[in-house]
């Protein structure tokens, strides 16, 4: 079955303590990102890669690490969380040049 | 249709109704259109896209029309079932800026039995 999926899809930690979501795509698909969720906020993108090794910065990179060694992966990495980073995240995936993307099921950070 | 603010615009129908859901978008250079459906505790999920040159776009119980004089999108869901219970968000695309997506605010549907 085609997915993304994402892990965990629930964490709670503490400021300041490292974290990784990691996200992994079986549509061996060029093109990831990463996403946050606030309400009245959107859809707000985070980082995106377009293939292996290739990372850019969207709209709200601040406090946020990604890295893309391999196709499938695409990792999230928080290295001193802050409350204001509770959020809901989503990684995406698509194929070049189609519009179609395919979102994980999303996790729920909060960060006290 | 899409707004500012912490509350997401909201559209109750009763079951079996035609749903029309309005988007307003702000960049004349987006090569396309899409809508994408969130059920509660999911992703989002690609319903359906319509290409800057054209103007409408039908797919299984849905239809898209785009207005570029006034920039405005609309999806229409025909026979609406509960199922179809869900925010609905609409984007744009635009090929020139690393295919970024940029997303409205969403408007929540709610199906009536």
């Amino acid at each position: 079955e085609a997915q993304v999926t994402q892990n965990p899809r629930y964490l709670i930690t503490v400021t300041g303590k490292k974290l990784t979501v990691t996200c992994s795509q079986n549509m061996n698909h060029e093109y990831m990102s990463w996403y946050r969720q606030d309400p009245g906020l959107g859809l707000r993108q985070i980082y995106y890669s377009m293939n292996v090794e290739v990372t850019d910065k969207g709209d709200v990179p601040e406090g946020y690490k990604v890295s893309r060694k391999e196709k499938r992966n695409f990792p999230l990495i928080l290295e001193s969380p802050s409350p204001n980073q509770t959020s809901l995240y989503f990684c995406a995936s698509s194929q070049t040049g189609e519009t179609k993307a395919f979102f994980g099921q999303g996790t729920r950070l909060t960060v006290v | 249709g899409e707004s500012v603010g912490l509350h997401l615009p909201t559209l109750s129908v009763q079951e079996g109704d035609n749903s029309i859901i309005n988007c307003a978008y702000s960049n004349s250079a987006s090569d396309y259109f899409i809508w994408y459906k969130q059920e509660s505790g999911k992703g989002p999920q690609f319903i359906i896209d319509i290409r800057s040159n054209m103007d409408k776009r039908q797919g299984q119980r849905v239809t898209v029309l785009l207005n570029k004089t006034v920039k405005h999108l609309s999806l229409q869901i025909a026979a609406t079932q509960p199922g179809d219970s869900a925010v609905y968000f609409c984007a744009e695309n635009n090929a020139g800026n690393n295919r970024k997506l940029i997303w409205g605010l969403g408007t929540s549907l709610a199906v009536n039995p």
